[in-house]
């Protein structure tokens, strides 16, 4: 158990570029969220993915926003033109069916993202 | 939709003391799960304690404890023997159970920043 990890962890992009953000939960893990969380505030939920099926979208994730997580293992989140408001630290978590709703996700380091 | 409120967007304690941060929620729903989740200066979440809300039992693990009063919607954490290694920024969260359209996400509350004064 190497627990969930994100790559970059740090991102500086101008206003208008795209990026993408990548994500390699726990082996094991069925299910993927992903959050963001802006400075000094709690994560909000972005979305879901149980294997590779993408279950819940929120409403934050605009049509600029896509996420993947094909064959139901890594997952990548991709922002398109990017904007200023889209700083965030952008987290993801995984958890298995078993252990998940009743402990908790385990949560990666997370990718700074700063537009400038 | 649930929302989940921390009142204390700061908190501080002495070595060795103890502390108690407070959680509250607003569901209609009658079973959930409720967490702690602490988050150091490096970033990376870490899960303190949960609480099932059908289990009248507090929930303890080891230093950290919490009440949950579920009448109320009030879910705090109680810090004892504080350590420096307490200091983070702490968060409550609340998960909808398994099965509901939710899929099990969390939601957060702003967060409490707790400082552990040696």
């Amino acid at each position: 158990d190497t627990g969930v990890s994100q790559n970059p962890r740090h991102k500086i992009t101008k206003r208008g570029q795209n990026v993408t953000f990548r994500c390699d939960p726990i082996s094991e893990h069925n299910r993927l969220y992903w959050y963001r969380q802006t400075l000094g505030q709690g994560p909000e939920f972005l979305t879901y993915f149980q294997n590779e099926a993408q279950l819940e979208k929120s409403r934050l994730l605009s049509d600029r926003f896509s996420a993947e997580r094909p064959k139901g293992s890594f997952s990548t989140l991709e922002i398109q033109r990017t904007e200023q408001g889209d700083s965030a630290m952008y987290l993801c978590a995984s958890s298995s069916p078993s252990g998940g709703t009743k402990r908790g996700e385990y949560f990666g380091p997370g990718t700074r993202l700063t537009v400038l | 939709a649930q929302t989940v409120t921390q009142s204390q967007p700061e908190m501080s304690v002495q070595e060795a003391e103890t502390v108690t941060l407070s959680c509250t929620y607003d569901t209609s729903e009658s079973d959930y799960y409720l967490f702690w989740y602490k988050q150091p200066p490096s970033r990376q979440m870490i899960l303190v304690i949960r609480q099932e809300a059908y289990k009248q039992q507090n929930a303890t693990e080891n230093r950290f404890s919490v009440n949950f009063q579920k009448a109320a919607k009030s879910f705090s954490l109680k810090i004892s023997d504080s350590q420096l290694g307490d200091a983070a920024m702490y968060f409550c969260a609340y998960r909808s159970p398994a099965g509901g359209t939710s899929y099990g996400k969390l939601t957060f509350g702003q967060g409490t920043i707790l400082t552990v004064h040696p």
